[in-house]
This record gives structure tokens, C-alpha cells and sequence, in this order.
């Protein structure tokens, strides 16, 4: 069984939509959880990263962490045509030293907004 | 610009061929990550440099071969690849103070096709 697992879509949506991204994760000793995006022919970048369960907000984009269903999803809500990308969500079970972390990926979903 | 920069940006070898990647950061970072990207497959971390020691090489075939001169340079050398190997190779770097996490910023990556 993969660690963090992602549906890879591809999902598209019409622009002012609210996109619902999903993971779930079998591994109980993960505690942060990250979401990065990755532009066309770009490296990924962080998003949001929460911590332990509960809810983020960041302007049009939300974060949510449920520990006890292993569940992580990133809402965006008033989707635009600038928000398609592939979406990562990750996770570092460990910290190998300071400032070096292992980090483990799902698949990423492709996701675009449709004008 | 993330302030990690990779060259080539493309590559094409041949399986007998002797290539490297490059990777250079300007964040004042001292981690540094390699990883392939391939498609329909999570990201997939190679190698791990902290304090420019190789900390993890999960299981790299030896046709990899890493070099950290400095805590700024990553090197990825390439020999007697396999098709296979045909992938997005992304460098990350991360910070060096001593935090639970450490975000880590990606390159563009090298697109490197082994023919």
C-alpha cells in the first residue's frame, strides 16, 4: 500500500467552482501535511501546509487535516483559470536532521479551470 | 524564481552516454533534494544531502551517482542509463534552522529522455 495516495484525475471544473482535492494517508506517524502546486513545465511550490487535524484558510483555498479517517483535502473555493495545475499533497513522516526531511508524495491531481 | 536553478533544463542520452545534472541554490539553504517526477507516479525522492553529507539514497541504482561539493551545488551523475529512466528530475533545497519542518523549494527540473 502506497503511504499517501491521490486520485490523479484528471479533474476539470468550470471557473467560480469549488474544487475538492483529496488524499488519504496510512502511515499514523505523519503529523504535518502539505499541499504544493506544479505549474506546466515548473518544479512544485508550497501551497498551505497544516498540522495535526483540523482546518486552514488561506484567502480562496482551505486545508484540511482528519487524522482519526486519515483523510487530508484541499477546497478551493471561486476557482479561476490560474489555478490549473497539478496538485501534491505530501507528507514527512520523519525528520532525518534538521533541515533535511524525507517527504512523501502522492501521485498529484491534474486539475483544470475551465473559463 | 523559487531561487533554486537547474541546467539543462532538457536532455537527451543516449544508454552508453556519461551526463550530469546541475543544481544550484541561492536560499543560504543546507539540505538539498533530488527527485524524479514520472508520469502517472508520485514524486519520488532519491537523494538527501544535509550539511553536504548524503543522508538517504533509498535504494538509487548505482547508474546515479550524487556529488555535493558545497551546501549551494548538487550534482546528479549519469551512466549507462536505461530508458526507464526517462523522468522529470527535480532538485529541492531547505532551510537550515532547527524547525519540525522545513519547507522545501523546488527547481524547475531537468526533462531528461534516455533514448
Amino acid at each position: 500500500q502506497k503511504e499517501v495516495e491521490q486520485d490523479p484525475g484528471p479533474l476539470s471544473v468550470p471557473e467560480g467552482a469549488i474544487v475538492s482535492l483529496n488524499c488519504t494517508y496510512s502511515n499514523s506517524a505523519f503529523q504535518y501535511f502539505m499541499w504544493y502546486r506544479q505549474y506546466s513545465r515548473k518544479g512544485p511550490e508550497l501551497l498551505m501546509y497544516t498540522y495535526s487535524s483540523g482546518n486552514k484558510e488561506d484567502g480562496r483555498f482551505t486545508a484540511q487535516v482528519d487524522k482519526s479517517s486519515k483523510y487530508i483535502s484541499l477546497f478551493i473555493r471561486d476557482s479561476q483559470p490560474s489555478d490549473s495545475a497539478t496538485y501534491l499533497c505530501a507528507s514527512p513522516p520523519l525528520a532525518c536532521r534538521p533541515g533535511a526531511q524525507k517527504l512523501v508524495f502522492g501521485q498529484g491531481t491534474r486539475l483544470t479551470i475551465n473559463p | 524564481e523559487t531561487g533554486v536553478t537547474q541546467t539543462p533544463r532538457h536532455l537527451v542520452m543516449g544508454m552508453t552516454n556519461k551526463k550530469s545534472l546541475k543544481c544550484e541554490q541561492h536560499l543560504g539553504h543546507n539540505a538539498m533534494y533530488w527527485y524524479k517526477q514520472s508520469a502517472k507516479k508520485p514524486l519520488e525522492l532519491m537523494f538527501v544531502y544535509s550539511l553536504e553529507e548524503r543522508v538517504e539514497n533509498n535504494s538509487v541504482p548505482s547508474r546515479f551517482s550524487p556529488e555535493c561539493p558545497n551546501s549551494s551545488h548538487l550534482f546528479l551523475h549519469l551512466h549507462t542509463l536505461q530508458p526507464e529512466d526517462s523522468a522529470l528530475y527535480l532538485c529541492a533545497s531547505s532551510g537550515d534552522r532547527v524547525r519540525i519542518y522545513n519547507e522545501q523549494f523546488f527547481g524547475p527540473g531537468t526533462r531528461l529522455t534516455v533514448l
